[in-house]
């Protein structure tokens, strides 16, 4: 199947300061990108969708002022926490789906562990 | 709301059991739908997937599921786990006319051996 990479696998930040996380598609275009949100024992929460060169579509409750996300090109997108906060500590996931037959299925990255200590 | 329902949070076996673990969706209309497991300290990975056609889905790792409209159920089974299937499990769906994927809450399956 297709890979999508997502680094880094995990960061701790110190409250205030700003992480970037970065989803790449290896092998395809992926024209629309997700970002997760997962809680433990909780499932992966939708935060928002960003198709190439456009604004994402957050969902209802996320920040977008805090969640900044870019997808400036067909294999890059980028989740900046910003002013990072203990209460952001989560696992963040990209996924990614292309057109044709690619847009049928997302293909997720490993994973962000972020703390905020 | 659109959703898709995962009836267990945990499920507890021992190996050589069989497993079905259910899942419901709320969509109208096409949906695809998709079968994910997380294996501990691992990615999602795709399990099995049902577009169209034979409404009975094989996967990888024996795995099979059974998309059954009426039900709007599309619930994941396995004849006979092993210790390597303890992972956590989310089923999900995808409107075929909207690229957002739905999740279930995950279903935790530990195997002893």
């Amino acid at each position: 199947g297709a890979v999508v990479s997502q680094h880094p696998s995990w960061v701790i930040c110190k409250s205030g300061t700003s992480v970037k996380i970065e989803c790449r598609s290896l092998d395809f275009q992926a024209t629309t990108m997700f970002w997760y949100r997962q809680f433990p024992k909780q499932s992966l929460m939708l935060m928002a969708t960003s198709n190439e060169g456009s604004k994402a579509t957050y969902e209802q409750g996320v920040e977008k002022d805090k969640f900044l996300i870019n997808h400036a090109s067909l294999t890059l997108s980028t989740l900046t926490v910003t002013s990072a906060h203990p209460e952001d500590s989560s696992f963040y996931i990209c996924s990614a789906s292309g057109t044709g037959i690619m847009n049928t299925e997302a293909f997720f990255g490993q994973g962000t562990r972020l703390t905020v200590v | 709301a659109q959703s898709v329902s995962q009836h267990n949070h945990h499920v507890i076996l021992s190996e050589a059991a069989s497993l079905e673990l259910g899942c419901n969706y709320s969509y109208g209309g096409t949906v695809n739908l998709f079968w994910y497991v997380q294996y501990p300290g691992q990615h999602l990975q795709l399990l099995l997937k049902y577009f169209s056609g034979d409404p009975l889905v094989k996967g990888i790792k024996g795995f099979e599921a059974e998309f059954i409209k009426s039900k709007f159920s599309f619930n994941l089974r396995k004849p006979s786990v092993q210790w390597s299937d303890t992972a956590e499990y989310f089923c999900a769906a995808i409107r075929t006319s909207y690229g957002k994927l739905t999740f279930g809450q995950g279903t935790i399956l530990t195997v002893h051996p």
